[in-house]
């Protein structure tokens, strides 16, 4: 079973600060999605990454797509409250994708 | 109208009860998937269908099974539900021509087996 760990599972941090998520397999995936899950609400596509070493930027968030195509970062650049929420990786194998264990990000005012 | 919608939100049920989690979508996307989601394991796939005669099982499929009565509909039954499978239940579609474009998830579904 190919497998997604994210780390870290939990950040809680104050408006203002920066963080970044990080998204590792051993296993190689022809692409790379980040989505974004609010409170009652499923999962919300934010990107998607192609090509080793692929960085792509969002306002304040840079996705970056590892050299070998087996981990991927998301970086927040002055996190704000409206940041706040689960963030889940999601590999790309033939026919399906594989999620990430997710990282709750809470953003504090 | 939500281009996919799960029904019912949230639902109670006893133990050795039979429910059935119901989706539909508007996208016209041919591949549908039901996963589930609990704290600290992300989203796990249960069943997916690729086309309307088509069904294969995910990594979790023990004790669920599914029904692709239509392109537009794609349906989740519990035959005997047990505690441990107290969770949320999401419904996604995707396009195969699109698979860039990442899924289109429903609401989900809060399910609670008591």
């Amino acid at each position: 079973t190919q497998l997604l760990e994210q780390s870290p599972q939990f950040l809680s941090i104050q408006e203002g600060e920066n963080l970044t998520v990080y998204c590792n397999s051993s296993s190689v995936f022809s692409s790379l999605q980040w989505y974004r899950q609010e409170p009652g609400e499923g999962p919300v596509l934010l990107v998607t990454v192609v090509t080793g070493g692929e960085v792509k930027k969002l306002k304040r968030l840079t996705f970056q797509f590892g050299d070998a195509r087996k981990d991927s970062s998301l970086h927040i650049t002055a996190a704000q409250p409206g940041d706040t929420g689960l963030y889940l990786c999601a590999g790309a194998n033939t026919d399906k994708l594989i999620f990430g264990t997710g990282t709750r990000l809470q953003v504090f005012p | 109208d939500a281009d996919v919608t799960q029904t019912p939100r949230n639902r109670i049920t006893k133990t050795g009860k039979r429910i059935m989690l119901e989706c539909s979508q508007t996208k016209g996307h041919d591949r549908m998937y039901w996963y589930r989601q609990d704290p600290g394991l992300g989203l796990r796939l249960i069943y997916y269908s690729f086309d309307v005669k088509d069904i294969n099982k995910g990594e979790i499929s023990d004790g669920y099974s599914v029904s692709r009565q239509a392109q537009a509909k794609f349906s989740l039954s519990l035959e005997s539900a047990i505690p441990n499978q107290t969770a949320l239940y999401f419904c996604a579609t995707s396009d195969p021509r699109q698979l860039n474009y990442g899924y289109t998830f429903g609401s989900g579904t809060r399910l609670t087996v008591v």
